[in-house]
Protein backbone atom coordinates (compact mmCIF):
# COMPACT_ATOMS: atom_id res chain seq x y z
CA UNK A 1 0.00 0.00 0.00
CA UNK A 2 1.53 3.61 -0.99
CA UNK A 3 -0.80 4.73 2.24
CA UNK A 4 -0.37 5.37 6.20
CA UNK A 5 -3.83 4.77 8.20
CA UNK A 6 -4.51 6.71 11.35
CA UNK A 7 -7.35 7.10 13.25
CA UNK A 8 -9.38 10.43 12.40
CA UNK A 9 -9.55 11.53 15.98
CA UNK A 10 -9.06 10.15 19.62
CA UNK A 11 -9.91 12.21 22.97
CA UNK A 12 -8.02 11.09 26.31
CA UNK A 13 -8.86 12.02 30.04
CA UNK A 14 -6.54 14.09 31.52
CA UNK A 15 -3.54 12.10 32.98
CA UNK A 16 -4.64 9.10 31.40
CA UNK A 17 -2.81 7.01 28.23
CA UNK A 18 -4.05 6.87 25.11
CA UNK A 19 -2.01 5.00 21.76
CA UNK A 20 -2.37 6.34 17.86
CA UNK A 21 -1.85 3.73 15.41
CA UNK A 22 -0.43 4.19 11.81
CA UNK A 23 -0.72 0.93 9.75
CA UNK A 24 0.29 0.20 6.50
CA UNK A 25 2.59 -1.77 4.00
CA UNK A 26 5.39 -0.24 4.28
CA UNK A 27 5.58 -0.56 7.98
CA UNK A 28 7.47 -3.39 8.10
CA UNK A 29 10.44 -2.22 6.06
CA UNK A 30 11.04 1.04 7.29
CA UNK A 31 10.92 2.60 10.47
CA UNK A 32 8.50 5.42 11.55
CA UNK A 33 8.66 8.87 13.01
CA UNK A 34 6.36 10.90 14.44
CA UNK A 35 5.27 14.70 14.95
CA UNK A 36 3.06 16.43 16.74
CA UNK A 37 1.54 19.38 15.27
CA UNK A 38 -0.67 22.38 17.57
CA UNK A 39 -2.88 24.60 15.18
CA UNK A 40 -0.90 27.30 13.51
CA UNK A 41 2.30 26.37 14.61
CA UNK A 42 4.60 24.16 12.84
CA UNK A 43 5.14 20.26 13.34
CA UNK A 44 7.08 19.26 15.98
CA UNK A 45 9.32 16.01 15.97
CA UNK A 46 8.55 13.41 18.77
CA UNK A 47 9.87 10.33 18.00
CA UNK A 48 11.95 8.88 15.33
CA UNK A 49 13.18 5.26 14.42
CA UNK A 50 9.92 4.35 15.65
CA UNK A 51 10.78 4.14 19.22
CA UNK A 52 13.34 6.58 19.58
CA UNK A 53 12.74 10.22 21.13
CA UNK A 54 14.95 13.52 20.46
CA UNK A 55 15.71 15.42 22.87
CA UNK A 56 13.48 17.83 24.88
CA UNK A 57 10.49 15.53 24.31
CA UNK A 58 8.81 14.51 27.48
CA UNK A 59 9.55 10.92 27.92
CA UNK A 60 5.88 10.23 28.42
CA UNK A 61 5.91 10.05 24.63
CA UNK A 62 7.17 6.52 23.72
CA UNK A 63 6.96 4.61 20.38
CA UNK A 64 6.44 1.16 19.15
CA UNK A 65 5.94 -1.54 16.91
CA UNK A 66 3.91 -5.07 16.76
CA UNK A 67 2.75 -7.12 13.68
CA UNK A 68 3.08 -4.24 11.34
CA UNK A 69 0.99 -1.74 13.38
CA UNK A 70 3.15 1.50 14.62
CA UNK A 71 2.13 2.80 17.94
CA UNK A 72 2.76 6.69 19.40
CA UNK A 73 1.64 6.05 23.19
CA UNK A 74 0.92 9.03 25.57
CA UNK A 75 0.69 8.48 28.87
CA UNK A 76 -0.32 10.27 31.78
CA UNK A 77 -1.78 12.82 28.89
CA UNK A 78 -1.14 16.46 29.62
CA UNK A 79 -3.58 19.56 28.19
CA UNK A 80 -0.45 20.50 26.18
CA UNK A 81 -0.31 17.59 24.04
CA UNK A 82 -3.75 17.89 22.28
CA UNK A 83 -2.93 18.71 19.02
CA UNK A 84 -3.20 16.38 15.97
CA UNK A 85 -0.45 13.93 15.25
CA UNK A 86 0.91 12.48 12.21
CA UNK A 87 2.81 9.21 11.43
CA UNK A 88 5.63 9.25 8.56
CA UNK A 89 7.81 6.55 6.88
CA UNK A 90 8.95 5.13 3.31
CA UNK A 91 6.99 3.82 0.55
CA UNK A 92 7.19 0.43 -0.31
CA UNK A 93 9.87 1.62 -2.85
CA UNK A 94 12.11 3.14 -0.38
CA UNK A 95 12.17 6.40 -2.41
CA UNK A 96 8.74 8.63 -1.13
CA UNK A 97 8.77 9.65 2.14
CA UNK A 98 4.59 9.14 3.14
CA UNK A 99 2.98 10.96 5.84
CA UNK A 100 -0.37 9.81 7.30
CA UNK A 101 -3.78 11.65 7.60
CA UNK A 102 -3.41 12.59 11.13
CA UNK A 103 -5.05 12.08 14.11
CA UNK A 104 -6.57 14.45 16.12
CA UNK A 105 -6.71 14.73 19.80
CA UNK A 106 -8.61 16.06 22.33
CA UNK A 107 -7.53 15.94 26.15
CA UNK A 108 -10.65 15.99 28.14
CA UNK B 1 19.56 26.39 17.86
CA UNK B 2 18.47 25.42 14.99
CA UNK B 3 16.84 28.46 12.99
CA UNK B 4 15.03 27.65 9.78
CA UNK B 5 13.10 30.76 7.92
CA UNK B 6 10.82 30.57 4.87
CA UNK B 7 10.31 33.44 2.54
CA UNK B 8 9.02 34.59 -0.68
CA UNK B 9 5.73 33.21 -0.86
CA UNK B 10 2.34 35.19 -1.35
CA UNK B 11 -0.52 34.73 -4.30
CA UNK B 12 0.17 33.04 -7.88
CA UNK B 13 -2.09 32.73 -10.51
CA UNK B 14 -2.48 29.97 -12.17
CA UNK B 15 0.19 28.63 -14.50
CA UNK B 16 2.53 31.23 -12.51
CA UNK B 17 5.97 30.56 -10.79
CA UNK B 18 7.54 30.53 -7.52
CA UNK B 19 10.55 30.57 -5.69
CA UNK B 20 10.74 29.91 -1.94
CA UNK B 21 14.13 30.11 0.27
CA UNK B 22 14.72 29.24 2.98
CA UNK B 23 17.56 31.00 5.20
CA UNK B 24 19.13 28.38 7.91
CA UNK B 25 21.38 28.82 10.68
CA UNK B 26 23.14 26.81 13.91
CA UNK B 27 23.87 23.59 12.78
CA UNK B 28 26.59 22.28 9.89
CA UNK B 29 24.42 23.29 6.78
CA UNK B 30 26.51 22.01 4.32
CA UNK B 31 26.70 18.51 6.15
CA UNK B 32 22.38 18.42 5.93
CA UNK B 33 20.17 16.88 4.09
CA UNK B 34 16.93 19.52 3.59
CA UNK B 35 13.33 19.06 3.12
CA UNK B 36 10.38 21.04 1.69
CA UNK B 37 7.14 20.07 3.27
CA UNK B 38 4.07 21.48 1.97
CA UNK B 39 0.38 21.36 3.77
CA UNK B 40 -2.91 22.37 2.35
CA UNK B 41 -5.44 24.16 4.28
CA UNK B 42 -7.19 21.22 6.82
CA UNK B 43 -4.83 18.63 4.96
CA UNK B 44 -1.94 16.35 5.99
CA UNK B 45 1.36 17.01 5.18
CA UNK B 46 3.52 16.30 2.34
CA UNK B 47 7.07 16.13 1.48
CA UNK B 48 7.56 16.97 -2.01
CA UNK B 49 11.33 17.42 -2.03
CA UNK B 50 14.66 17.00 -0.50
CA UNK B 51 18.61 17.36 -1.31
CA UNK B 52 21.55 16.46 -0.27
CA UNK B 53 24.18 18.15 1.49
CA UNK B 54 26.10 18.75 -1.61
CA UNK B 55 23.21 19.10 -4.09
CA UNK B 56 23.66 15.81 -5.97
CA UNK B 57 20.75 13.53 -4.83
CA UNK B 58 17.37 15.44 -5.01
CA UNK B 59 14.13 14.25 -4.73
CA UNK B 60 11.07 14.91 -6.02
CA UNK B 61 7.37 13.77 -5.51
CA UNK B 62 5.28 12.96 -8.13
CA UNK B 63 2.77 15.50 -8.63
CA UNK B 64 5.55 18.07 -8.49
CA UNK B 65 8.34 16.61 -10.67
CA UNK B 66 9.15 18.35 -13.66
CA UNK B 67 7.47 21.68 -12.31
CA UNK B 68 9.38 21.89 -9.09
CA UNK B 69 13.34 22.32 -8.76
CA UNK B 70 15.10 22.28 -5.16
CA UNK B 71 18.56 23.89 -5.24
CA UNK B 72 20.82 24.87 -1.95
CA UNK B 73 23.43 27.59 -1.53
CA UNK B 74 26.10 26.48 0.97
CA UNK B 75 28.01 29.65 1.34
CA UNK B 76 24.92 31.66 2.74
CA UNK B 77 23.54 28.35 4.17
CA UNK B 78 20.54 28.79 2.29
CA UNK B 79 18.26 26.14 0.20
CA UNK B 80 15.25 26.99 -2.57
CA UNK B 81 12.22 25.62 -3.99
CA UNK B 82 11.07 26.85 -7.56
CA UNK B 83 8.01 26.36 -9.12
CA UNK B 84 6.61 26.31 -12.60
CA UNK B 85 2.70 26.10 -14.50
CA UNK B 86 1.28 26.33 -10.69
CA UNK B 87 -2.31 25.00 -10.28
CA UNK B 88 -4.36 25.48 -7.11
CA UNK B 89 -3.73 22.38 -5.68
CA UNK B 90 -0.40 23.68 -5.16
CA UNK B 91 -2.30 26.16 -2.51
CA UNK B 92 -0.63 25.30 0.93
CA UNK B 93 2.05 26.23 3.58
CA UNK B 94 5.23 25.18 2.46
CA UNK B 95 8.02 24.06 5.33
CA UNK B 96 11.53 24.06 5.10
CA UNK B 97 12.71 21.38 7.44
CA UNK B 98 16.40 19.73 8.22
CA UNK B 99 16.06 15.62 7.25
CA UNK B 100 17.80 13.33 10.06
CA UNK B 101 18.62 10.13 8.49
CA UNK B 102 19.35 8.58 11.81
CA UNK B 103 16.52 5.59 12.26
CA UNK B 104 15.19 6.11 8.92
CA UNK B 105 14.02 9.41 7.62
CA UNK B 106 12.24 12.09 9.62
CA UNK B 107 12.31 15.81 9.58
CA UNK B 108 13.41 16.69 13.23
CA UNK B 109 13.77 20.78 12.60
CA UNK B 110 11.30 22.93 11.06
CA UNK B 111 10.63 26.43 9.68
CA UNK B 112 6.89 28.69 10.47
CA UNK B 113 6.46 27.73 7.23
CA UNK B 114 5.48 29.91 4.37
CA UNK B 115 1.87 30.38 2.41
CA UNK B 116 1.58 30.29 -0.99
CA UNK B 117 -2.04 31.32 -2.18
CA UNK B 118 -2.48 29.72 -6.16
CA UNK B 119 -5.52 31.92 -7.79
CA UNK B 120 -7.37 30.45 -10.89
Amino acid sequence: SAELTQESSLSVALGQTVSITCQGGSLRDYFTSWYQQRPGQAPVLVIYGTKRRPSGIPDRFSGSSVGGIVSLTISAAQVEDEAEYFCSSRDKSGNSVLFGGGTKLTVL
Amino acid sequence: QVQLEESGGGLVKAGGSLRLACAASGFVFRESYMAWVRQAAGKGLECISYISGNGEVVYYRDSVKGRFSISRDNTNDSVFLEGNDLSVEDTAIYYCATVRWEGGVSFDSWGQGIVVNVSS
